[in-house]
């Protein structure tokens, strides 16, 4: 089975820029949830969605950033305009129902110059 | 606010002894209780899940919950340097809420 696909896995670009990063849960899992890890504030969440409609976004660190999900099989993360303080591993990781634990995607490394 | 504190470590324990990390969380209610590892560069892998009180083995790795304490601990017996890494604890504290993740303890096995 594949398991959470996230797309790219680097992106290096400049300050200002519009980022999207793009991710694919596990088919069947109706729960989603994008986090952004640093060394120093470790695992953070940004935003879940259940069913395709978000839950909870006080995660979301400023305006700037936004979150979609059109439908079961995708999702986006958008950062516009980004800043060097953007810069981190952004993880997607999905879940069925219940109590069952998050698969977490490879991330994608941000890096913001 | 919940929360779940880890100690971040490092922990350095020879190679074949046992490795013990260990988790306190703020909520009672809670749930259910993970455990996580992450190699340098790489994503959260899931290694144990555990849903009700005493212990849960499953190969090298024992995970211990004592709900009444809110204390959830792994172990990790016969220690090898693969198992160098960082630990995340996390704990789901209700229905179909995210998990709330400890920041993480890191372990070196020394060879």
């Amino acid at each position: 089975d594949a398991g959470v696909i996230q797309s790219p896995r680097h992106e290096v670009t400049e300050m200002g820029q519009e980022v999207t990063l793009r991710c694919k849960p596990i088919s069947g899992h109706n729960s989603l949830f994008w986090y952004r890890q640093t060394m120093m504030r470790g695992l953070e969440l940004l935003i879940y969605f259940n069913n395709n409609v978000p839950i909870d976004d006080s995660g979301m660190p400023e305006d700037r950033f936004s979150a979609k999900m059109p439908n079961a099989s995708f999702s986006t993360l958008k950062i516009q305009p980004s800043e060097p303080r953007d810069s981190a591993v952004y993880f997607c990781a999905s879940t069925r129902d219940g109590n069952q634990p998050q698969h977490f995607g490879d991330g994608t490394r941000l890096s913001i110059l | 606010q919940k929360e779940v504190e880890q100690n971040s470590g490092p922990l350095s324990v020879p190679e074949g002894a046992i490795a013990s990390l260990n988790c306190t969380y703020s909520d009672r209610g809670s749930q259910s209780f993970f455990w996580y590892r992450q190699y340098s560069g790489k994503s959260p892998e899931l290694i144990m899940s555990i849903y009700s009180n005493g212990d849960k083995e499953d190969g090298r790795f024992t995970a211990q919950l004592n709900k009444a304490s809110q204390y959830v601990s792994l172990l990790i017996r016969d220690s090898q340097p693969s198992d160098s890494a960082t630990y995340l604890c996390a704990v789901r504290y209700s229905g179909n809420t995210p998990l709330v993740f400890g920041k993480g303890t890191r372990l070196s096995v020394i060879a």
